[in-house]
């Protein structure tokens, strides 16, 4: 059970469009629409934004959207904002009732 | 509104036992996994492992030989034990929730613990 593998760092402009790419294998992403996303502001818990690949909880921003493709999920977040500035992390089920997060990417809004 | 909270040392011994335990708030204990996840300082998460409906356990293969959850569904709350620490299981502790979607939802604030003589 490896981590799945993110970029380490991504930045974008206020009002600009980043994605956040997170792969995995057939054995997690590839075989399971279970995708998490969660944003962590420095000093604070997770919190999630993403479920089931593409699902937004009630009240979180239609700016963040996040799709899948194979072993690959990506996260994008459009119009960029200052409050945007965290680190943002993948998760997904894994099989055999086990989950596996990503790495971590650091977003910066420049 | 469901909350969950940590408690438990924030110092622990090389070779000692870490202890914490997370009280629900707002929610049954029941029917959920809930679920330890922790943070090594400037690091990633990693996945630690559940209980489910008070008896079904599964954790990280790479913690598995260590590593025991319970739960005490009179006090509301599930219990995290790691065994035989180092200075690598130095982090902060999440207790959350996680339902049918497999996905985080609830997340308790997190607790530090330093491993250190």
């Amino acid at each position: 059970q490896s981590a799945l593998t993110q970029p380490a760092s991504v930045s974008g402009s206020p009002g600009q469009s980043i994605t956040i790419s997170c792969t995995g294998t057939s054995s997690d992403v590839g075989t399971y629409n279970l995708v998490s996303w969660y944003q962590q502001h420095p000093g604070k818990a997770p919190k999630l934004m993403i479920y089931e690949v593409n699902k937004r909880p009630s009240g979180f921003s239609n700016r963040f959207s996040a799709s899948k493709s194979g072993n690959r999920a990506s996260l994008t977040i459009s119009g960029l904002q200052a409050e945007d500035e965290a680190d943002y992390y993948c998760c997904s089920y894994a099989g055999n009732s086990l989950w596996v997060f990503g790495g971590g990417t650091k977003l910066t809004v420049l | 509104q469901v909350q969950l909270q940590e408690s438990g040392p924030g110092l622990v011994k090389p070779s000692e036992t870490l202890s914490l335990n997370c009280i629900v708030s707002g929610d049954s204990i029941s029917s959920y996994y809930w679920t330890w996840i922790r943070q090594p300082p400037g690091k990633g998460l990693e996945w630690i492992g559940y209980i489910y409906n008070s008896e079904s356990t599964n954790y990280n293969p790479s913690l598995k030989s260590r590593v025991t959850i319970s739960v005490d569904t009179s006090k509301m709350q599930f219990s995290l034990k790691v065994n035989s620490v180092t200075a690598a299981d130095t982090a902060v502790y999440y207790c959350a929730r996680a339902q049918y979607d497999h996905a985080f939802d609830i997340w308790g604030q997190g607790t530090m613990v330093t491993v250190s003589s």
